[in-house]
């Protein structure tokens, strides 16, 4: 069976410092991946979406970036946090063909700026 | 553009009662998907129920149970013999066929009473 992992689960980080969310995928080849961002008791947001190794579409740019430097691997990364980018980071994944797609949620990451 | 739109932010229902949940959604597509997400206190997205758009008959997983009505771009997700398990928010969500981002509604939260 397919499992989806994220790590941190929480991070508090100053102003200014840099981030590195990691998200991976076992059990799967070659899946979609996905980052969004839920800020408090609001909705989903897409940050960034991937279709392979390299292949990262940016709905939000702003101060952050993701790489997939491999198949079942995906980083969302900031040199420069803001306080606007405290909220809750959850990776998804997706695959499948001839209506079987469906997305599936990691744990999340909780991160806080001050 | 999609567009979900969920119009209850906050339902409450008593313990084994049932309660059901809206959500309306705007696109041209033919080809997609709906689904319900659950968002409990832990914050993981877990998969509730998804709907297929090119077929006509209800999904049904459990105690869960959608209400399809295609022509209305309607998508309400129904909640039989309600438990204290099922307080959460719950988000309804579309993608279009072929493994793109989900696009959200602003979710619902609903608390079961005892």
């Amino acid at each position: 069976s397919q499992t989806i992992h994220q790590w941190p689960a929480t991070l508090v980080q100053p102003v200014g410092s840099p981030l590195s969310l990691e998200c991976t995928v076992e059990g799967t080849s070659n899946p979609n991946l996905y980052w969004y961002r839920q800020a408090a008791g609001r909705g989903l947001q897409l940050l960034f979406y991937s279709v392979g190794i390299g292949q990262i579409s940016s709905e939000v740019p702003q101060n952050l970036s993701a790489s997939r430097p491999q198949d079942r691997q995906f980083i969302l990364s900031s040199k420069k946090l803001l306080l606007s980018d405290s909220g809750f980071y959850l990776c998804a994944w997706s695959r499948g063909t001839g209506g079987k797609e469906t997305q599936y949620f990691g744990p999340g990451t909780r991160l806080l700026v001050l | 553009a999609q567009t979900v739109t969920q119009s209850q932010p906050e339902m409450s229902v008593q313990e084994a009662e049932t309660v059901t949940l809206s959500c309306t959604y705007d696109t041209s597509e033919s080809n997609y998907y709906l689904f319900w997400y659950k968002q409990p206190p832990s914050r993981q997205m877990i998969l509730v129920i998804r709907q297929e758009a090119y077929k006509q008959q209800n999904a049904t997983e459990n105690r869960f149970s959608v209400n399809f009505q295609k022509a209305a771009k309607s998508f309400s997700l129904k909640i039989s013999d309600s438990q204290l398990g099922d307080t959460a928010m719950y988000f309804c969500a579309f993608m279009i066929r072929g493994n793109t981002p989900l696009v959200f509604g602003k979710g619902t939260r609903l608390s079961v009473i005892a």
